[in-house]
């Protein structure tokens, strides 16, 4: 079984168009994640939900937003999309043990690679 | 803001060498990460490190969580061709919001 899935895996999409990338993790954990992934293969962290609610938000532009229906799921949608929006979103969860506190291994979705043209 | 530093970028090693690989942060950390990323993959997670000074074996890899807790190494003994991807570590201080810092990642390259 899939522990956190990603669809699509590939999106290519021309400047301007709106899209959404979806992302469901089976692991019961309660922190979902968004990464961008540049060509240069660097990864940041951009957005970060516990429990349906924001906790983090790194300077991404207010096209991105990002919508947690419930604690399994975290979806990304881009509006207007740039040519500089091209690159590999990989969605991640943890699970916070606040018993031990530095425990927050993060497991990875398979990535969406996202070509605007 | 933090950032870390991985050496070397890129690695070509021989199948059967030993690998040693580290990162190091202006900042620090109290939860170091390594992860690796095959080709057309996520990144999966390969070694935790908690306390400064641990030092951590998962099969043939070995991780240390540095003493300043502002570097982490991690070695690969008897190299196999599979070896061959992107190493991420990872970094992140005690935060509810786990917020991590990724490094730039070594490339691992293994010839037969």
């Amino acid at each position: 079984d899939t522990a956190v899935s990603q669809t699509p895996k590939y999106l290519v999409t021309q400047m301007g168009n709106d899209k959404s990338i979806k992302c469901e993790q089976n692991l019961g954990h309660d922190t979902m994640y968004w990464y961008k992934q540049d060509s240069k293969k660097f990864l940041k962290i951009m957005f970060s939900y516990n429990n349906k609610e924001l906790i983090i938000n790194e300077t991404v532009p207010n096209r991105f937003s990002p919508k947690s229906p419930d604690k399994a799921h975290l979806n990304l949608h881009i509006n207007s999309l740039e040519l500089g929006d091209s690159a590999v979103y990989f969605c991640a969860s943890s699970q916070p043990d606040r018993g031990r506190t530095s425990y927050n291994e993060q497991f990875f979705g398979p990535g969406t690679r996202l070509t605007v043209l | 803001g933090q950032q870390l530093n991985q050496s070397p970028q890129s690695m070509f090693i021989q199948e059967g060498e030993d690998v040693s690989m580290n990162c190091t942060s202006s900042s620090i950390f109290n939860t170091w990460l390594w992860y690796k990323q095959d080709p057309g993959e996520g990144p999966v997670l390969l070694i935790a490190l908690y306390k400064a000074g641990e030092l951590t074996s998962n099969g043939r890899l070995t991780a240390q969580f540095g003493i300043t807790r502002k570097d982490s190494f991690l070695n690969i003994s008897a190299s196999i061709p599979s070896d061959v991807g992107i190493y991420f570590c990872a970094g992140s201080i005690i935060n509810y919001g786990q917020n991590f810092v990724f490094g730039p990642g070594t490339r691992l390259s293994v010839l037969p």
